[in-house]
């Protein structure tokens, strides 16, 4: 499997600012993605974050309130930008491990908007 | 895109019997069915999954069953213990690359 961490584990933000997420990998994997799990309910896909080029969002997210960068093929940070109460949920890194192709996810993000 | 429909939402069971949960999806290019077990403020552990060539794979007490021809495939636990206790939550990896759908969830609880 893959180690992978997140930072911050957890924050509390004001409405208006924007939090920066960061997902570290040990070990070299192909695909990284970030997904969304709001209280009690399965996991969204927000878009897959792509080495050295712009993300791939799925409909309904956009690169202007999440934006993605991959500078290398261990390290990604998603961006949540100008937050609402809405924005509040946990946010997970999850990444495709480059021998056994299985995909493990990341201890997540709690974010919450006040 | 990929559609993936999970039942139960929830299912209570006796320690030691046996749970089923079962998902069918949409897309017959998906050749990858991974299953989770989330416990309560963790991250989703991947605890078996299946490819499209395989009709059932099994690990311990765990099995899951894919069936192409009507697009479903199914996670059995058996003999449960209370530390099965959890969310599961099945997926499905289309034929175009690497990106999970995943189910709605069934939250299993194992009752002494």
């Amino acid at each position: 499997s893959a180690v992978i961490s997140q930072k911050p584990s957890r924050d509390i933000c004001q409405r208006g600012t924007s939090l920066t997420i960061q997902c570290q990998v040990d070990s070299q994997v192909t695909m990284m993605f970030w997904y969304r799990q709001q209280p009690g309910q399965s996991l969204t896909l927000i878009a897959t974050a792509n080495q050295g080029s712009e993300a791939t969002y799925e409909s309904g997210f956009v690169i202007d309130k999440f934006p993605i960068s991959r500078p290398n093929l261990t390290f990604s940070t998603l961006t949540v930008s100008n937050m609402s109460p809405e924005d509040s949920s946990i946010y997970l890194c999850s990444v495709v491990h480059r021998l056994n192709y299985e995909q493990y996810f990341g201890p997540g993000t709690r974010l919450t908007v006040t | 895109g990929e559609n993936v429909e999970q039942h139960p939402s929830t299912l209570s069971v006796q320690e030691g019997d046996s749970a089923v949960i079962k998902c069918t999806y949409s897309d017959s290019a998906s050749n990858y069915f991974p299953w989770y077990k989330q416990e309560l403020g963790k991250r989703p552990q991947l605890i078996i999954d299946i490819r499209s060539n395989v009709g059932e794979k099994k690990d311990q007490r765990i099995a899951v069953t894919l069936n192409k021809t009507a697009k479903h495939f199914s996670l059995h636990i058996t003999e449960t213990q209370p530390e099965d206790s959890a969310v599961y939550f099945c997926a499905a990896q289309g034929g175009g690359g690497n990106k999970l759908t995943f189910g709605t969830g069934t939250q299993l609880k194992v009752e002494l």
